[in-house]
C-alpha cells in the first residue's frame, strides 16, 4: 500500500528564493504533520492539520514558513525569503485520526533542503 | 516543554541484546513511542507505550515506567539490517510528537 510520499526528495536553492515542498499523505488520513529534522537530531515539529485548518501551528520558527492543506488531503509547507539556517530534511506524517495522542504517526521520506 | 535524554551511540555485535534508555521530563505525558530511522530514510514507528509495564513484538520490546518518567527499547537477537537510529518520542496530549535527539546502533559482525 501507499506510504506517504513527499517531492521533491532534495531540493537546492539560493538564499533569499522561495520554495514549496509538497506532501501525499496515507489514503484516508485526517492528520497532518510537518516537522524538521537537523543533521543529529530528531524531528522538531512545525505544524500540525485536522482537515483543512492548521490546529497547531505553534512550531513555526517564524512568519516565513507557511503550510496549506486546502483540500483535506495533499499539504504544501511554503518557506519564503529562505536562509541557510533552513536547511534541514522536512519531514511529513499523517496519521488515522490524530484526535487521541496515541494515533499513530506514519512519516515520509522528506525532502531535504539546502540552501546556498 | 518537553525534554527527552538518551545515549547517542551503542555498538554491538551481532545475535546480541542492546538496550536504549530514554528518560524524559514532559509538562504533559500520554505516551512513549520508538522509531527507527536508516540513513536517508524515513522515521519508521516501531512500538508505543501509553502504561506502564513491557510491550513485545517480535525481537523488540519497549517499555515504560510512568513514575519514573522512563522507558527502554530492547533490541534482541540483533542482526546487521538493525543498524540505524533509534528516537523516542513523547506524546505529551496535544497530538505533536517530542524527540529525543537519537541513539545511532551499529552492529557488527
Amino acid at each position: 500500500g501507499a506510504g506517504v510520499s513527499q517531492t521533491p526528495s532534495n531540493k537546492v536553492t539560493e538564499k533569499g528564493k522561495y520554495v514549496e515542498l509538497r506532501c501525499d499523505p496515507i489514503s484516508g488520513h485526517t492528520a497532518l504533520y510537518w516537522y524538521r529534522q537537523s543533521l543529529g537530531q530528531g524531528p522538531e515539529f512545525l505544524i500540525y492539520f485536522q482537515g483543512t485548518g492548521a490546529a497547531d501551528d505553534s512550531g513555526l520558527p517564524n512568519d516565513r514558513f507557511f503550510a496549506v492543506r486546502p483540500e483535506g488531503s495533499v499539504s504544501t509547507l511554503k518557506i519564503q525569503r529562505t536562509e541557510r539556517g533552513d536547511s534541514a530534511v522536512y519531514l511529513c506524517a499523517s496519521s488515522l485520526g490524530g484526535r487521541t495522542s496515541t494515533d499513530t504517526q506514519y512519516f515520509g521520506p522528506g525532502t531535504r533542503l539546502t540552501v546556498l | 516543554g518537553q525534554s527527552l535524554e538518551q545515549p547517542s551511540e551503542v555498538t554491538a555485535v551481532e545475535g546480541a541484546i542492546v538496550q536504549i534508555n530514554c528518560t524524559y521530563q514532559t509538562s504533559g505525558f500520554y505516551g512513549l513511542s520508538w522509531y527507527q530511522q536508516h540513513d536517508g530514510g524515513a522515521p519508521t514507528f516501531l512500538s508505543y507505550n501509553g502504561l506502564d509495564g513491557l510491550e513485545e513484538t517480535g525481537r523488540f520490546s519497549s517499555f515504560l515506567s510512568r513514575s519514573d518518567s522512563y522507558g527502554y527499547l530492547l533490541l534482541q537477537e540483533l542482526q546487521m539490517k538493525d543498524s540505524a537510529s533509534y528516537f523516542c518520542a513523547v506524546s505529551g496530549g496535544d497530538y505533536k510528537l517530542s524527540f529525543g535527539a537519537g541513539t545511532t546502533v551499529t552492529v557488527r559482525a
